[in-house]
């Protein structure tokens, strides 16, 4: 069985600083994990994915998260946060059509 | 547009009154999926489909039921909702085959109060 967290419930940073929204796995398999943002009255869009391959994975936005076997994590990163970065993001682990999803953080950017 | 559409968006309805809540897409996915949003509970996945005729159960099955009787629709069905059914419901697709995953598109989400 695969479980994902999220320990921030929420997350706040001033635009222009680096902003990190963490999230740890745990899978019994190969890892396959995603990174999705949900805005206001809005449905869940994809922002980046590790399947296999570079640790460093590059994602929509100028978002990024590294892949850490070690540590069983999967962090968000982006160096400049911006103002409308401000939303719900939520981890995903994928295990052979079984998906799981974090419980989500709220990262607030302000000005 | 390549989309997943859900429909209705809203839905208020009483304890014990079936209802269905359709999802399309076309984007020729084979694998489609369920899941329910509540408030600090992030989204929990109610049933997958991997393919045609092919369904199989999420964390939270319980009181649901989907068919996938064409690729491009899974119809979600509530055969007697509880107001603990109550929630925010997205259905999503995938070009996912087998194990190998894949990327999930959601369509805009189903607002259901059940009184």
């Amino acid at each position: 069985a695969q479980s994902v967290a999220q320990p921030e419930d929420q997350v706040n940073v001033a635009e222009g600083n680096p902003l990190t929204v963490k999230c740890t796995y745990s899978v019994s398999g190969n890892p396959y994990l995603f990174w999705y943002v949900q805005y206001p009255n809005r449905g869940l869009q994809f922002l980046l994915k590790y399947i296999t391959g570079d640790n460093l994975v590059k994602g929509s936005y100028g978002f990024e998260a590294e892949f850490n076997k070690s540590q069983t994590s999967f962090h968000l990163k982006k160096p400049s946060a911006l103002v409308s970065d401000s939303a719900l993001y939520f981890c995903a682990g994928w295990d052979a059509g079984k998906s799981t999803f974090g419980d989500g953080t709220t990262l607030t950017v302000k000005p | 547009e390549a989309q997943v559409t859900q429909n209705p968006r809203y839905l208020i309805t009483v304890t014990g009154k079936k209802l269905t809540v359709t999802c399309s897409q076309n984007m020729n996915h084979e694998y489609m999926s369920w899941y329910r949003q509540d408030p600090g509970l992030g989204l929990r996945q109610i049933y997958y489909s991997m393919n045609v005729e092919v369904t199989d159960k999420g964390d939270v099955p319980e009181g649901y039921k989907v068919s996938r009787k064409e690729k491009r629709n899974f119809p979600l069905i509530l055969e007697s909702p509880s107001p603990n059914q109550t929630s925010l419901y997205f259905c999503a697709s995938s070009f996912a085959v087998g194990t190998e995953a894949d990327t999930q598109y959601f369509g805009p989400g189903t607002r259901l109060t059940v009184l």
